[in-house]
């Protein structure tokens, strides 16, 4: 199975600031990367397909990048209903899915 | 408005057997995957199985954990996706999760319903 890595697993940061979180794939997974935010209690919502396609309503604050091994999710200018867990998830293998273990990130 | 609504969660013996459903609204349900996944609390997201649309063949796959207990179906007249869960264990407690997946992308997902399974 493809194994899914996330850095940091967790993220302390202000409104206002940028972030980055990355994933690395086990092996290449070309772009077949998606990432999700899960608040607590709440389903995942996906935010970011293909490592850099914007899910429709989705602020364009979030961008995404990346390719083969290694892929970063960028929020830009932190606002408050952003802080949550994000994941990364290949679908390379599909339908076997694999997610990282998920980076919450906490306000400052 | 894509609407994914899970029930037929609780609580349940180790051992025994649960069905979880799930209504979709929105879309044209046929023409789509389906997948089921859970969260066992304070975890991370785990892949359970996948049912293809009927033009796909219908066919099904699981994740090795649950291969052989658990099995997916779908009645695409009423627009619901079932997982059966048999043989459970206590491993199994989590949130399970219905979703749709739009060209290998889960794009949607339910609320979730919660199973819990302890003596």
């Amino acid at each position: 199975a493809i194994r899914m890595t996330q850095s940091p697993s967790s993220l302390s940061a202000s409104t206002g600031d940028r972030v980055t979180i990355t994933c690395r794939a086990s092996q290449g997974i070309s772009s077949y990367l998606a990432w999700y935010q899960q608040k607590p209690g709440k389903a995942p919502k996906l935010l970011i397909y293909a490592a850099s396609t914007l899910q429709s309503g989705v602020p364009s604050r979030f961008s995404g990048s990346g390719s083969g091994t290694d892929f970063t999710l960028t929020i830009s200018c932190l606002q408050s209903e952003d802080f949550a867990t994000y994941y990364c998830q290949q679908y390379y293998s599909y339908p076997l899915y694999t997610f990282g273990q998920g980076t919450k990130l906490e306000i400052k | 408005e894509v609407q994914l609504v899970e029930s037929g969660g609780g609580l349940v013996q180790p051992g025994r057997s649960l069905r979880l459903s799930c209504t979709a609204s929105g879309f044209t349900f046929g023409d789509y995957a389906m997948s089921w996944f859970r969260q066992a609390p304070g975890k991370g997201l785990e892949w359970v199985g996948f049912i293809r649309s009927k033009a796909y063949g219908g066919t099904t796959e699981y994740a090795a954990s649950v291969k052989g207990r658990f099995t997916i179906s779908r009645d695409d007249s009423k627009s619901i996706a079932y997982l059966q869960m048999n043989s459970l264990k206590t491993e199994d407690t989590a949130v399970y999760y219905c979703t749709r997946d739009r060209k290998n992308v889960v794009d949607y997902w339910g609320q979730g319903t919660l199973v819990t399974v302890s003596s």
